[in-house]
C-alpha cells in the first residue's frame, strides 16, 4: 500500500514564506501532487512534480526528491487567502494496465495570521 | 464549461436506504473518480473508472456499487446506507493522458448524512 505523512497544522503570518513537508512510501510512483482545499469547498490542483527538482508557480513552488521520497510545497509572500488544507497526493499505477490513482495524505491546515 | 457537477449537494438517509450520488463531466475527461473525505482526513479512493466501460475498486469500495453511464457520466450507489458512510463524497476527472500532470478536477462534493 502507500503511506504519505505531512504535518498536521501550520501557523505562519501574512507575508512570510511557509514549506508543508511531506514523505511518502509508495510502490507504482510515478509524481508528487499537491492539492489545495477551502473550508467547504472542493480540492483544485496546485502543483505536479515527476521529476526531482523544483517547480516554481508565481508564489507557490513544488520540490520532489524521488531517491528520498520526500517533497515540499513552499508557499511565499502569504496571503490571508491562502489559509486553508493543503494535501501532497502520490500519482501511483498499481500494476501494469490499470490506471493511475491518487493516494492522498492526510492534509496540513494552513493558518495565516494578519 | 462547468466542469464537474455533482448532485445532490446535500442529503440525509436513514441506515439501511439507498441513494445514487450522479457526476457528470463536460472535459471529455476518459478518467472519473469517486473520493471520501471524512472529517480532518484526506481523500480516500471508493472506485475510479479509467474510461468508458471499464470500474475499478480503490481503497474503500466495501458498500458501494458505481456505474460509467457513458464518457461524461460516472454514478456512485449506495445499496444499504450505514452510518460510517456519513462523509462527503467527491467525484473526479482527469485527461489521465500519459506525459500530463494526472491533475484531476474535482466537482463541489455531496454532503451525506446517515441516521
Amino acid at each position: 500500500g502507500q503511506s504519505l505523512e505531512q504535518p498536521s497544522e501550520v501557523t505562519a503570518v501574512e507575508g512570510a514564506i511557509v514549506q508543508i513537508n511531506c514523505t511518502y512510501q509508495t510502490s507504482g510512483f510515478y509524481g508528487l501532487s499537491w492539492y489545495q482545499q477551502h473550508d467547504g469547498g472542493a480540492p483544485t490542483f496546485l502543483s505536479y512534480n515527476a521529476l526531482d527538482g523544483l517547480e516554481e508557480t508565481g508564489r507557490f513552488s513544488s520540490f520532489l526528491s524521488r531517491s528520498d521520497s520526500y517533497g515540499y510545497l513552499l508557499l511565499q509572500e502569504l496571503q490571508m487567502k491562502d489559509s486553508a488544507s493543503y494535501f501532497c497526493a502520490v500519482s501511483v499505477q498499481i500494476s501494469s494496465g490499470s490506471a493511475r490513482q491518487l493516494t492522498f495524505g492526510s492534509g496540513t491546515q494552513l493558518t495565516v495570521l494578519p | 464549461n462547468a466542469g464537474v457537477t455533482q448532485t445532490p449537494k446535500f442529503q440525509v438517509l436513514k441506515t439501511g436506504q439507498s441513494m445514487t450520488l450522479q457526476c457528470a463531466q463536460d472535459m471529455n475527461h476518459n478518467s472519473m473518480y469517486w473520493y471520501r473525505q471524512d472529517p480532518g482526513m484526506g481523500l480516500r479512493l471508493i472506485y475510479y473508472s479509467a474510461s468508458e466501460g471499464t470500474t475499478d475498486k480503490g481503497e474503500v469500495p466495501n458498500g458501494y456499487n458505481v456505474s460509467r453511464l457513458n464518457k461524461r457520466e460516472f454514478s456512485l450507489r449506495l445499496e444499504s446506507a450505514a452510518p460510517s458512510q456519513t462523509s462527503v463524497y467527491f467525484c473526479a476527472s482527469s485527461e489521465a493522458r500519459a506525459g500530463s500532470s494526472y491533475e484531476q478536477y474535482f466537482g463541489p462534493g455531496t454532503r451525506l448524512t446517515v441516521t
